[in-house]
């Protein structure tokens, strides 16, 4: 079936623009999670969905970075006024309540 | 709170040689564990978990890994490494009742022919 779909793949912006990344988890559920991994480290958590309710945005590194799932499905991450250290790749995952994540190919955001 | 060292970020063996990644972890309460691969410009791919029960778990191609508190280890192996094999290599840690991830920096595992 399909995985976790993230759009778009890449995405170039000058400083100071909002960007809006996409993630369509897997059909059925209901976590989804959004994490931001900089270039030569680990992936790290920035927020979590337990369907549409954020349970968990203690990750969110400042009060530019938004995110939503207003339907308990798709949910988008916005980021406002970009900032050259908001440049790295934003991973989406989903599972099933209590099981492993799957995550996507991730958004590469590049500011410049 | 938790936090995972990996300790060596590169790591190259042989074709055919034993692969051996190393995974330390800290957290206050029982961990869950896990270890996923990346490969480049995608995501990560599950190789395997720890939950509870038995301490040596076995995971996808080929890869086990063994669950010691004591030690506070979670260390990834594999017998015989294949080309395919080169990746990142990433160790995570999670407790239940809390679904977020700790991960590490990661391990570049590069085979040598």
């Amino acid at each position: 079936g399909a995985g976790v779909s993230q759009s778009p793949r890449y995405k170039v912006a000058k400083r100071g623009q909002d960007v809006a990344l996409r993630c369509d988890p897997i059909s059925g559920h209901v976590s989804l999670f959004w994490y931001q991994q900089a270039l030569g480290q680990g992936p790290e958590f920035l927020t979590y969905f337990q369907n549409e309710a954020q349970l968990d945005k203690s990750g969110l590194p400042s009060d530019r970075f938004f995110a939503e799932r207003p339907e308990g499905s798709v949910s988008t991450l916005k980021i406002q006024r970009t900032q050259q250290e908001d440049s790295a790749v934003y991973l989406c995952a989903s599972s099933l309540k209590g099981e492993p994540q799957h995550f996507g190919d991730g958004t590469r955001l590049s500011i410049l | 709170a938790q936090s995972v060292t990996q300790l060596g970020s590169h790591v190259s063996v042989s074709e055919g040689a034993l692969v051996l990644l190393r995974c330390n972890y800290s957290s206050s309460v029982p961990p869950y564990l896990f270890w996923y691969v990346q490969y480049p410009n995608q995501g990560l791919q599950l190789l395997l978990k720890y939950t509870t029960g038995a301490t040596l778990v076995k995971g996808i191609n080929g890869f086990e890994a063994e669950f010691k508190k004591s030690e506070t280890s979670f260390h990834l192996t594999k017998p015989s490494a294949h080309m395919s094999d080169a990746a990142e290599y990433f160790c995570a840690v999670g407790y239940f009742g809390n679904e977020k991830l700790t991960f590490g920096t990661g391990t570049r595992l590069t085979i040598i022919p």
